[in-house]
């Protein structure tokens, strides 16, 4: 079975431009969450989607968007990029909004120059 | 505001011997504790979990040990193995589940032979 795939695997964009960045749950899972992880730091917590619905929501500016499609993959879009959004973007997939347990995938490096 | 204060942030072991990393919480609605391993270039990768119910859980040579009171918890890796050479961070939820997890700021293991 496949797991958590992320595309694109890098990317490298301007100051200023919009991103977006997609995942695929593993099949059957119907909640993703959306972590940030700045290098040598822990993912912080940006979104999560379960039945397409934000079900909750981290501290990031309104700059950061996302969607959940009814095939329960999603897209995360982050506008007018910062410098500082220069990261891994790690998408995560459980069952369940009530799941114990969430499995990530390999990420989608930013950066932004 | 980090609510996980993990330690040490880099530890060196020998092949065989015991590593330990401890992790510190501060909201005490956390009531779901993960241990994650994240190689370079990989997505965090599931290790171990446990519930406050419980001081202690096991899974091969990884075990969590929790202490309520303190607000602490720590994972020992027995035996280690220069594959276990990674980066490892304790996370915690509120909700009991792995939908909105806290991530301390990691722990560089490396395992020498």
């Amino acid at each position: 079975d496949a797991g958590v795939t992320q595309s694109p695997t890098h990317l490298i964009k301007t100051r200023g431009q919009q991103v977006t960045l997609r995942c695929s749950p593993i099949s059957g899972h119907k909640s993703v969450s959306w972590y940030q992880q700045v290098l040598g730091q822990g993912p912080q917590f940006i979104f999560q989607y379960y039945e397409k619905e934000e079900r909750g929501r981290g501290n990031f500016p309104d700059r950061f968007s996302a969607r959940q499609f009814p095939n329960y993959s999603s897209e995360l879009n982050v506008n007018a990029l910062l410098l500082g959004d220069s990261a891994l973007y790690l998408c995560a997939s459980s069952w369940g909004q009530g799941a114990s347990e969430a499995f990530f995938g390999q990420g989608t490096r930013l950066t932004v120059v | 505001q980090q609510q996980v204060k993990q330690s040490p942030q880099s530890l060196i072991v020998q092949k065989g011997g015991i590593s330990i990393i401890n992790c510190a919480y501060e909201n005490t609605a956390f009531d779901y504790f993960p241990w994650y391993q994240q190689f370079p270039g990989k997505g965090p990768a599931l290790l171990i979990a446990i519930r406050p119910d419980v001081s202690e859980k096991k899974e091969g040579r990884f075990t969590i040990s929790f202490n309520k009171s303190a607000k602490q918890f720590s994972l020992h890796i027995m035996d280690s193995q220069p594959g276990d050479s990674a980066t490892y961070f304790c996370a915690a939820s509120g909700t009991g589940t792995a939908s909105k997890l806290t991530f301390g700021t990691g722990t560089r293991l490396q395992v020498t032979l």
